[in-house]
C-alpha cells in the first residue's frame, strides 16, 4: 500500500539556518505530494504541494520538488525563522488507489524547532 | 470565507460510552475526510465523505461511523469508546478531492 516515511526528528536550528526535511514515498500510481504544517493546538495547513513529476512546489520561502526517480519530496527553506517551528508532515494522495483523491496518507512528522 | 469548523473543540468520555463531533466544511465544499490523530500512530484516514457518500474507508472497526448532510455538514460516531481512542480528531473539507484540503482545528477526545 501508499506509505510516507519521513527522517527522524526532533529537528533543532539556529535563526537563519538552512533547513532541510526528507520525505520519500511508495504509491502504486501517480500520487500528489503534500507538505502540511501543524503550528502547536492547530489543525493542519497545507503548506505547499506537487501534482507531477519534476513540479517544485513553493510558499513562504519553503520548497520541494517531485522526484520520481527517487521517489523523494524533500522540504526545503533557506533561512529559518522562530515562527517557523511547527511540526510539519509530508502527505501523498495516489491517483490510482480506490476512492482515488479522496485520501491523504502522512508520514510521522518531524518537529521543528527555531533558537533564536 | 470562514474555514472548516468542528465541535466541540475538547470532549471528555467514559470508557463503554459514544461519542459524536461534528465538522462544519468551508462553504461550497463537498468532500468531507476525518483522520485520527495520536502520538503513537500519527494521522491515520478514517473515511471521507462526497455527496453523502463514503467514497473510501480506511482500517478502523466498526464502532467507527460517519455521516454527511445534504448541506455538506458531517459527523463522525464513536460508540463503545475505548481508552485508545483518545486522540485529536481532525476534520478535512475540498471542492471535490484531497489537493485542496483545508483541515479544521480538531475535536480532542479524552476517554477515561
Amino acid at each position: 500500500g501508499d506509505s510516507v516515511t519521513q527522517m527522524e526528528g526532533p529537528v533543532t536550528l539556529s535563526e537563519e539556518a538552512f533547513l532541510t526535511i526528507n520525505c520519500t514515498y511508495t504509491a502504486t500510481g501517480y500520487p500528489s505530494l503534500f507538505w502540511y504544517v501543524q503550528y502547536p493546538g492547530e489543525g493542519l495547513q497545507l503548506l505547499l504541494k506537487a501534482t507531477k513529476a519534476d513540479d517544485k512546489g513553493s510558499n513562504k520561502g519553503f520548497e520541494a520538488t517531485y522526484r520520481k526517480e527517487t521517489t523523494s519530496f524533500h522540504l526545503e527553506k533557506g533561512s529559518v525563522q522562530v515562527s517557523d517551528s511547527a511540526v510539519y508532515f509530508c502527505a501523498l494522495s495516489d491517483s490510482l488507489s480506490a476512492g482515488a483523491n479522496s485520501k491523504l496518507t502522512f508520514g510521522k512528522g518531524i518537529t521543528l524547532s527555531v533558537r533564536p | 470565507k470562514a474555514g472548516v469548523t468542528q465541535t466541540p473543540r475538547y470532549l471528555i468520555k467514559t470508557r463503554g460510552q459514544q461519542v459524536t463531533l461534528s465538522c462544519s466544511p468551508i462553504s461550497g465544499h463537498r468532500s468531507v475526510s476525518w483522520y485520527q490523530q495520536t502520538p503513537g500512530q500519527g494521522l491515520q484516514f478514517l473515511f471521507e465523505y462526497f455527496s453523502e457518500t463514503q467514497r473510501n474507508k480506511g482500517n478502523f472497526p466498526g464502532r467507527f461511523s460517519g455521516r454527511q448532510f445534504s448541506n455538506s455538514r458531517s459527523e463522525m460516531n464513536v460508540s463503545t469508546l475505548e481508552l485508545g481512542d483518545s486522540a485529536l480528531y481532525l476534520c478535512a473539507s475540498s471542492p471535490s478531492g484531497v489537493t485542496e484540503a483545508f483541515f479544521g482545528q480538531g475535536t480532542r477526545l479524552t476517554v477515561v
